[in-house]
């Protein structure tokens, strides 16, 4: 069993749409990480926390520690949001990072 | 704003030639790191670096890789002798807390 379970796998969306991606995990973790992984291929950190929730413009991530689950939310979805959404957990104060296989967003016009 | 460098962004090579992946993290980050992703793959974990160590490797890491970090600047990762299967793209991050910063990557071909 995969220990970072992201669903959906495949996403297509209208743009404008709201847009939410799901993380699950089962290992005790430090932070949960979002990346944004575009078709060149370039990773790009959206966000890390360990609780709550944060903001960032048109994205929104949550965790639930109780539950190990994570949230990445868009909002006003828009084609330039297409890319792969990877979920990782990080254990330990600066340990490896345990990666989802990620969920492919495509936002159609 | 700062950014992580890698190169080559494309090497191809020869099973059982040697390559050196080489980095540059950002200048005041303290931890290193290394991952792969296999096409079509989930990325994966390989080394992670600080002090001047390894502080961590996964079961991937076997005898045929290592990581240096020669000067003040870089940061490589070397495989001695290249199998088909290390075909992947190699991305290097750095980090100075539990963040991280994503190089764009070395596309690495094994022929």
């Amino acid at each position: 069993k995969n220990e970072v379970e992201q669903s959906p796998q495949n996403l297509t969306a209208q743009e404008g749409e709201f847009i939410t991606i799901n993380c699950s995990y089962s290992v005790g973790i430090s932070a949960l990480h979002w990346l944004q992984q575009h078709p060149g291929g370039g990773i790009v950190s959206l966000f890390m926390l360990s609780s709550g929730k944060k903001k960032h413009g048109r994205l929104i991530a949550t965790i639930n520690i109780q539950e190990k689950h994570s949230s990445l939310h868009i909002t006003a979805s828009h084609p330039r949001d297409s890319a792969v959404y990877i979920c990782a957990v990080g254990r330990g104060s600066q340990g490896n990072l345990i990666f989802g296989k990620g969920t492919k967003l495509s936002v159609k016009p | 704003e700062p950014e992580v460098t890698q190169t080559p962004s494309h090497q191809v090579t020869q099973m059982g030639q040697e390559v050196i992946l080489r980095c540059v993290p950002i200048s005041n980050h303290l931890y290193f790191y290394w991952y792969r992703q296999i096409l079509g793959q989930k990325v994966e974990f390989l080394v992670s670096f600080y002090n001047n160590e390894i502080s961590e490797k996964s079961e991937i890491f076997d005898d045929q890789f290592s990581v240096e970090r020669p000067d003040g600047s870089n940061f490589t990762l070397k495989i001695r002798s290249t199998k088909l299967e290390d075909s992947a793209m190699y991305f290097c991050a750095s980090s100075k807390d539990r963040g991280r910063n994503f190089g764009p990557g070395t596309r690495l071909t094994v022929l």
